[in-house]
């Protein structure tokens, strides 16, 4: 089975420009994750899909942050403009269902904001 | 509200010894309980969960985990500790009233020699 799969896996970008990050999950799965990972730390949810739905973006900073999953398959994370503290490996995952089932995640994307 | 606590932050084991990872959990109602262990430069993997039935849940490379109603705990265990399960290792919780899950702040395994 194919896994989650995600691009760039590096990016460099100067802080107030803008990035995007792009995530296929696992065919077949309903719930999408992205998650912003800070070193040293636990990851931190920034938005959760169900099929093309938001489930909880609670934490997502709306000013700079934007999300969407098109369909319901392919997401695309944004932030604009970037800061320096967004610099983190950006994770996405799927799970078929938001809770009872194992997440499976991507590599990554590593963000560095200079 | 839920919450999730990894109380060490790193936990150093002699190959061949046996390991605990510890993992503590408040939530208000039946919690979903997960491992997940992270490698260096690699993405979060799956290692075990807990939803219903035996208290004793197996895992990947064999790890276990013990869910504890009376003390809220879902310690990860293994007993002998290899070199290559040095890594990080996530617990998290959820329940099925809402969609979250929570994590904990991670715990540094390493096994020496």
């Amino acid at each position: 089975e194919a896994g989650v799969a995600q691009s760039p896996r590096y990016k460099i970008i100067e802080k107030r420009q803008s990035v995007a990050f792009w995530c296929n999950p696992i065919s077949g799965h309903a719930t999408l994750y992205w998650y912003q990972q800070i070193l040293g730390q636990g990851p931190k949810l920034l938005i959760q899909f169900q099929n093309n739905g938001v489930v909880d973006d609670s934490q997502l900073p709306k000013d700079r942050f934007s999300a969407e999953r098109l369909k319901g398959v392919d997401s695309t994370l944004k932030i604009q403009p970037a800061k320096l503290e967004d610099s983190a490996v950006y994770l996405c995952a799927s799970s078929l269902d938001p809770i009872s089932t194992e997440a499976f995640f991507g590599q990554g994307t590593r963000l560095t904001v200079v | 509200a839920q919450s999730v606590a990894q109380p060490e932050d790193q936990v150093n084991v002699a190959e061949g010894n046996p390991l605990t990872v510890k993992c503590t959990y408040s939530v208000s109602g039946n919690p979903y309980l997960f491992w997940y262990v992270q490698y260096p430069n690699r993405g979060l993997q799956f290692l075990l969960k807990y939803i219903t039935g035996d208290n004793l849940v197996k895992g990947s490379y064999g790890f276990e985990a013990e869910f504890n109603k009376s003390q809220t705990s879902f310690h990860l265990k293994k007993p002998s500790a290899l070199v290559s399960d040095s890594a990080l290792y996530f617990c998290a919780v959820g329940m099925d009233s809402n969609y979250q899950l929570i994590w904990g702040a991670g715990t540094k395994l390493i096994i020496k020699p």
